[in-house]
């Protein structure tokens, strides 16, 4: 079992409907990271949180310390929002602080 | 600075031959890593430096795998006597510590036939 579990897979939406991919993980953090990878490899990084919400333009990040669960929502989807969303997380005391990463979320926004 | 630059984008080699990846962090960067992507899998963890100390490796990192930082600024990955289960992207991302986040380079994707 991966320890950092993400939900859906596969995600298709039509521009302009609202967005939510799911993350949730089994070990404690320090932090935890959304990212999002296009074709070609090149990886972003949106969020870092450790506690509570952040939101940048249409995208918001929310956090349950005491559930291990963290959403990633956008609003008004685009086409250009078609990417995969990649959850991943830092642990306490890990000395190096490398990522642990879910297996990503594909989302395909139609016009 | 043009963040975190890897060379070559693309790779394809015969099985059995070596190939060796490069990565420049951002140059103020001291911690740099390595993170391995099969298809539709997340990255995974390859090996940690921080300046030019190597301070970590996964298990993953088999005696094929080498990786160097010699002078605390770019690295290299080398694979020796490379196998079809090599073919994976290959991804570099550099920080100042986790409270400032990670930047990634934009891979190296390597083909083994």
């Amino acid at each position: 079992k991966n320890e950092v579990e993400q939900s859906p897979q596969n995600l298709t939406a039509q521009e302009g409907e609202f967005i939510t991919i799911n993350c949730s993980y089994s070990v404690g953090i320090s932090a935890l990271h959304w990212l999002q990878q296009h074709p070609g490899g090149g990886i972003v990084s949106l969020f870092m949180l450790s506690s509570g919400k952040k939101k940048h333009g249409r995208l918001i990040a929310t956090i349950n310390i005491q559930e291990k669960h963290s959403s990633l929502h956008i609003t008004a989807s685009h086409p250009r929002d078609s990417a995969v969303y990649i959850c991943a997380q830092t642990r306490p005391g890990g000395g190096s602080e490398k990522l642990v990463f879910g297996k990503g979320t594909k989302l395909t926004v139609n016009p | 600075d043009t963040g975190v630059s890897q060379d070559p984008r693309h790779k394809i080699t015969k099985r059995g031959q070596n190939v060796t990846f490069r990565c420049d962090p951002i140059s103020e960067h001291n911690r740099l890593y390595w993170y391995r992507q099969t298809l539709g899998q997340g990255p995974e963890f390859l090996t940690y430096f921080q300046n030019e100390a190597q301070l970590e490796k996964s298990r993953l990192l088999s005696d094929r795998f080498s990786a160097e930082r010699p002078k605390g600024s770019f690295s290299t990955l080398e694979i020796q006597r490379t196998e079809q289960g090599d073919s994976a992207m290959y991804l570099c991302a550099s920080s100042l510590g986790t409270a400032r986040g990670y930047t990634f380079g934009s891979g190296t994707r390597l083909t083994v036939v």
